[in-house]
């Protein structure tokens, strides 16, 4: 499986942004970039993916950069409701199949 | 919005039982996934399955456990001879394949083997 790697932990500020950073330098070409939260006690949530064009919705954006070697998922305004585990997790066709591998996330604390 | 829904949300049993943990996908979704995770770990992939077989497992999901779709809407984890260790939320997923779309989750199960 091509392997992400996210901060442990950030923190941000109520109603600041925030961008989550991802390396995936080992990234296929047939890779989708997903991103998914788990907010504390709860299942992991869907939040937005890409291929290779920045991708927006009510959520959140994902920024993805030109070599895709990275993406960036930025939350415009920080609510408490957003402190969750926030994963970036590589989705493709390849021997993995359709499974999603999580790693350990980033774990986002919003102070008020 | 659509939900994945999965009962109950706590069981309780003793080792050496049998349970079921249920789940009722979202109605148009064709792949069906099963997923647990240990207090403080990682969410951990158990199997995957389509077309009313499996299409991919972990080595988690061994002959204590078994998937089944048995009447078109729900969707079913089964462990014959729980564990101390079978101790987890499991969590049921649904989606339309393919790398384009996204995962829906449930609100998982509480498994507690006692």
């Amino acid at each position: 499986d091509a392997k992400t790697t996210q901060p442990n932990s950030m923190e941000s500020n109520e109603e600041e942004p925030v961008h989550l950073p991802c390396n995936h330098s080992t990234i296929s070409g047939t890779d989708y970039i997903h991103w998914y939260r788990q907010l504390p006690s709860q299942g992991p949530e869907y939040v937005i993916h890409g291929l290779t064009s920045n991708v927006n919705n009510r959520m959140a954006s994902l920024a993805i950069a030109e070599d895709r070697k990275s993406s960036t998922l930025i939350l415009h305004r920080a609510t408490l409701r957003d402190a969750a585990v926030y994963y970036c997790i590589l989705r493709g066709s390849g021997s993995s199949g359709d499974k999603l591998t999580f790693g350990t996330g980033t774990r986002l604390a919003v102070r008020p | 919005e659509p939900e994945v829904t999965q009962t109950p949300s706590h069981q309780v049993t003793q080792m050496g039982q049998e349970v079921i943990l249920r789940c009722v996908p979202i109605s148009n979704h064709l792949y069906f996934y099963w997923y647990r995770q240990i207090l403080g770990q990682k969410v951990e992939f158990l199997v995957s399955f389509y077309n009313n077989e499996i299409s991919e497992k972990s080595e988690i999901f061994d002959d204590q456990f078994s998937v089944e779709r048995p009447d078109g809407s729900n969707f079913t984890l089964k462990i014959r001879s729980t564990k101390l260790e079978d101790s987890a939320m499991y969590f049921c997923a649904s989606s339309n394949r393919g790398s384009y779309y996204g995962y829906t989750f449930g609100s998982g199960t509480r498994l507690t083997v006692v």
